[in-house]
């Protein structure tokens, strides 16, 4: 299994521009889930999703779409990038059944919005 | 609500010596708590987790954690650092959605610094 991986690895992008995060799993989980990191702010969530079409809010989701058409992929976009929108984002999934939630992260991808 | 509130942004520890991260929560219902380690510019992998069996849970890599009830806390600790441990841990707390799988919540991290 390749488990959850994510591109671009880094990217940077102009102010105003939009473009998708890719993330994809292989371990058929249902439930997948957008972090950004940023400096002495932890991990915030920004969407998360349940199962194929099913999407929600997190904590952070202005500036950003999510959707969900298969159990695999779950992409994330960026409307209309903001420099406030530079950061490390962090796809995760975790198998719904399990009760505990224990998620598996990807390895990131680092945005720079100029 | 759900929160985690790790102490201390920063620790440095001599190598060999007791290594100890904070971590307190809160939350509303009986919670499943977990630590992340967060390796230089990778994603977090798990360290260890407790889910409400035995109250001293045992991770990979030495780590053991002990989940307190009365003082709602789940501290990291390792008897002897060594320079490999120098990373960012994340204390993080997950909590049952009515039908719909599990919430996350983590606190800021502690990154930590090995000294030889």
């Amino acid at each position: 299994n390749a488990g959850v991986t994510q591109t671009p690895k880094f990217q940077v992008l102009k102010t105003g521009q939009s473009m998708t995060l890719q993330c994809a799993q292989d371990m058929n989980h249902e439930y997948m889930s957008w972090y950004r990191q940023d400096p002495g702010m932890g991990l915030r969530l920004i969407h998360y999703s349940v199962g194929a079409g099913i999407t929600d809010q997190g904590e952070v989701p202005n500036g950003y779409n999510v959707s969900r058409s298969t159990t695999e992929d779950f992409p994330l976009r960026l409307l209309s990038a903001a420099p406030s929108q530079t950061s490390v984002y962090f796809c995760a999934s975790s198998p719904r059944d399990r009760g505990y939630g224990e998620q598996y992260f990807g390895p990131g991808t680092r945005l720079t919005v100029t | 609500a759900q929160s985690v509130t790790q102490l201390g942004s920063h620790v440095s520890v001599s190598e060999g010596a007791l290594v100890l991260l904070r971590c307190n929560y809160s939350s509303s219902v009986p919670p499943y708590l977990f630590w992340y380690v967060q390796y230089p510019n990778q994603g977090l992998q798990l360290l260890l987790k407790y889910t409400s069996a035995a109250t001293l849970v045992k991770g990979i890599n030495g780590f053991e954690a002990e989940f307190k009830k009365s003082e709602t806390s789940f501290h990291l600790t390792k008897p002897s650092a060594h320079m490999s441990d120098a990373a960012e841990y994340f204390c993080a707390v997950s909590v049952p959605l009515a039908n719909t799988g599990n919430q996350f919540y983590f606190g800021t991290g502690t990154s930590l610094t090995v000294i030889p």
